[in-house]
């Protein structure tokens, strides 16, 4: 199955209301999750990430949290706007027969409504 | 401008017929990849390479080859199209490896019939 959970699948929230979106990875060994926003018809643009050393950080509006014990890390976006509605992909790294490889979740439709 | 491109961005094509998507990029990056984007399976990754002439597989390698002549260009070959390959596609590149931040291009959405 797949090593990157992601939930929820969608999400709805009102302009100014917090939104939190929770991935779960598989491989104890992973130490780099990044956090990707991709709008209606463009590539994935990367808006945060963070390394297995570190539990928390924040860049704004946006933070993640990362509980390595668990094995699951978490997008928190505070008093969000019209503009966050997008798609949003969690990923992990993962070691594959001496290679690291990047894991993506199935992706979270993030919509704001004014 | 830094920048990913793709090329082309649309394309219909039937069962068996050839075709390359171009991918360039221009920020003297080592690492490139391609991904396909299907409904309910987020990003899978076809093939990556960390330099000129090293290319390796990805998740889902099967009915791709890539190559990687030059350091700006990583094109991404189907040599006998199926329909299980009508996806979405997006190339993306990064400084040295999937530790540095991804440049994704803007996709290329591909239709076997």
């Amino acid at each position: 199955g797949e090593n990157v959970e992601q939930h929820p699948s969608t999400l709805s929230v009102q302009e100014g209301d917090s939104a939190v979106i929770k991935c779960t990875y598989s491989d104890s060994a992973s130490n780099y999750f990044p956090w990707y926003k991709q709008e209606l018809g463009k590539g994935p643009q990367l808006i945060i990430d963070i390394r297995s050393n570190v539990g928390e950080k924040k860049d704004q509006r946006i933070a993640v949290t990362l509980n390595k014990t668990a094995k699951h890390f978490s997008l928190h976006i505070t008093e969000t706007q019209p503009e966050d509605s997008a798609v949003y992909f969690c990923a992990a790294s993962k070691r594959r027969w001496n290679t690291d490889k990047l894991i993506f979740g199935t992706g979270t439709r993030l919509q704001v409504f004014p | 401008e830094a920048q990913v491109t793709q090329n082309p961005r649309y394309l219909i094509t039937v069962t068996g017929k050839k075709l390359t998507v171009t991918c360039s990029q221009n920020m003297n990056h080592e690492y490139m990849s391609w991904y396909r984007q299907d409904p309910g399976l987020g990003l899978r990754q076809i093939y990556y390479s960390m330099n000129v002439e090293v290319t390796d597989k990805g998740d889902v390698p099967e009915g791709y080859k890539v190559s990687r002549k030059e350091k700006r260009n990583f094109p991404l070959i189907l040599e006998s199209p199926s329909p299980n390959q009508t996806s979405l596609y997006f190339c993306a590149s990064s400084l040295q490896d999937l530790y540095n931040e991804q440049f994704f291009g803007p996709g290329t959405r591909l239709t076997v019939l």
